[in-house]
């Protein structure tokens, strides 16, 4: 069975880092694509980043230079490491995986989410 | 970068149909998926590349996309249908070096 668990939410101060992390069961994040959605409260979704099972990463404008996104093989796990957060970085955090269908993709599985709060 | 438009809410009685637009410019030459998000639940992907359903979504539900618009259909609408509901593409940039994923505003579908 496929499953997500995403951890690493808190309440952080703005100008602070965090990283979430995604623990993926029943396939390997390595032979996968992978992303990061967000959802402030209240609103709608809002895709934050890619990794392509070959590695290359991908970011919205929003986090360009500020969120990574990786995998650690070792322990079947996507990460995003975001820096220099800010107020409006306030979100849940989803992580997905990416169904790829010929040249097409898709968010198939997503995990429950874990909150990140920035404020002082 | 790229812009998807759907409307903010839209009710509809039980056993009507409900069409939801989502609109964008010459979407009909993307690939649009769709994601049912209920209160307090992550989103499910309901339609994928269009207009196929992925294992377990009821066929009462449906993807079609062309020119301007694509549209989520869903038939004899249920109370198990109201939720809210995003379309989504991926925008490779002027350059087409870029993977960015784009998503609609979201339609909360409320069954009156």
């Amino acid at each position: 069975e496929v499953q997500l668990v995403a951890t690493g939410g808190a309440l952080i101060q703005p100008g602070g880092s965090l990283r979430l992390s995604c623990v993926a069961s029943g396939f390997s994040v390595t032979s996968n694509y992978m992303s990061w959605v967000r959802q402030a409260p209240g609103k709608g979704l809002e895709w934050a980043s890619l990794i392509y099972s070959g590695g290359s990463t991908y970011y919205a404008d929003s986090a360009k230079g500020r969120f990574t996104i990786s995998r650690d093989t070792s322990k079947n796990t996507v990460h995003l490491q975001m820096n220099s957060l800010r107020a409006e970085d306030t979100a849940l955090y989803y992580c997905a995986r990416v169904r790829v269908t010929g040249s097409y993709f898709s968010l198939d599985y997503w995990g429950q989410g874990t909150l990140v709060t920035v404020s002082s | 970068s790229y812009v998807l438009t759907q409307p903010p809410s839209m009710s509809v009685a039980p056993g009507q149909t409900a069409r939801i637009p989502c609109g964008g410019n010459n979407i009909g030459i993307k690939t649009v998926h769709w994601y049912q998000q209920k209160p307090g639940q992550a989103p499910v992907l309901v339609i994928n590349d269009d207009s196929d359903r992925p294992s377990g979504i009821p066929d009462r539900i449906s993807g079609s996309n062309s020119g301007n618009t694509a549209t989520l259909t869903i038939s004899r609408v249920e109370a198990g249908d109201e939720a809210d509901y995003f379309c989504q593409v991926w925008d490779t940039g002027s350059d087409h070096n870029d993977h960015q994923g784009v998503f609609g505003g979201g339609t909360k579908l409320t069954v009156l």
